[in-house]
């Protein structure tokens, strides 16, 4: 099994234009999450989806974030416009019952 | 409003002593909490776990203590080692998938 998989690792992006986030979750976990990292406030949820529905996207900064499931095999997170104060890292996690595994990351710098 | 807090943003430790590393909570729906390590370039990992109805977990050199009155947890490493250098991760959850992370403490072992 080769884990969740996030791409891309890293993204530079001028501030104005948009930005996505790309996850695949491990086959058989019917619940994927995208989670944000920084230094001030740890792991932050964003949104995260049961059986490809949109459960709580109650952590979504603003409407300038938008999150997607098309099917069980592939999330994306979407920012537009993009801004400084996004710049983070950006963890996809998918889980089972058993709990959850994260992916690896994309580290997201907006200049 | 974090409802998980580490207060430590780092601490040292020499190798072979006893790491602890603490967490509060706030939400008294919370029955569930887990530890969660991370190293550089890497999406954290899961360590152990505890339910509410249990005081104390114990997994080879991790033992989780929680303090349900105190709303309190603790997470012991001992012997600490150098490969025990990274951050650690408090997350509880209310009895369902979603989980709140606090905002992590670094750890460094010191051979």
């Amino acid at each position: 099994d080769a884990g969740v998989i996030q791409s891309p690792r890293h993204e530079v992006t001028e501030m104005g234009q948009e930005v996505t986030l790309r996850c695949k979750p491990i086959s058989g976990h019917n619940s994927l999450f995208w989670y944000r990292q920084t230094m001030m406030r740890g792991l932050e949820l964003l949104i995260y989806f049961n059986n490809n529905v949109p459960i709580d996207d109650s952590g979504m900064p603003e409407d300038r974030f938008s999150a997607k499931m098309p099917n069980a095999s592939f999330s994306t997170l979407k920012i537009q416009p993009s801004e400084p104060r996004d710049s983070a890292v950006y963890f996809c996690a998918s889980s089972s019952r058993v709990g959850y595994t994260f992916g690896s990351g994309t580290r997201l710098t907006v200049v | 409003d974090q409802q998980v807090k580490q207060n430590s943003p780092s601490l040292s430790v020499q190798e072979g002593r006893i790491s602890i590393l603490n967490c509060d909570y706030t939400n008294s729906m919370f029955d569930y909490f887990l530890w969660y390590k991370k190293y550089p370039a890497e999406g954290p990992t899961f360590l152990i776990s505890i339910s509410s109805i249990k005081d104390k977990n114990e997994d080879g050199r991790f033992t989780v203590f929680l303090n349900k009155s105190a709303k309190h947890l603790s997470l012991h490493i001992v012997p600490s080692q150098p490969g025990d250098s990274a951050v650690y991760f408090c997350a509880a959850s209310p009895g369902n998938e979603k989980l709140t992370f606090g905002t992590g403490t670094r750890l460094t072992i010191i051979p």
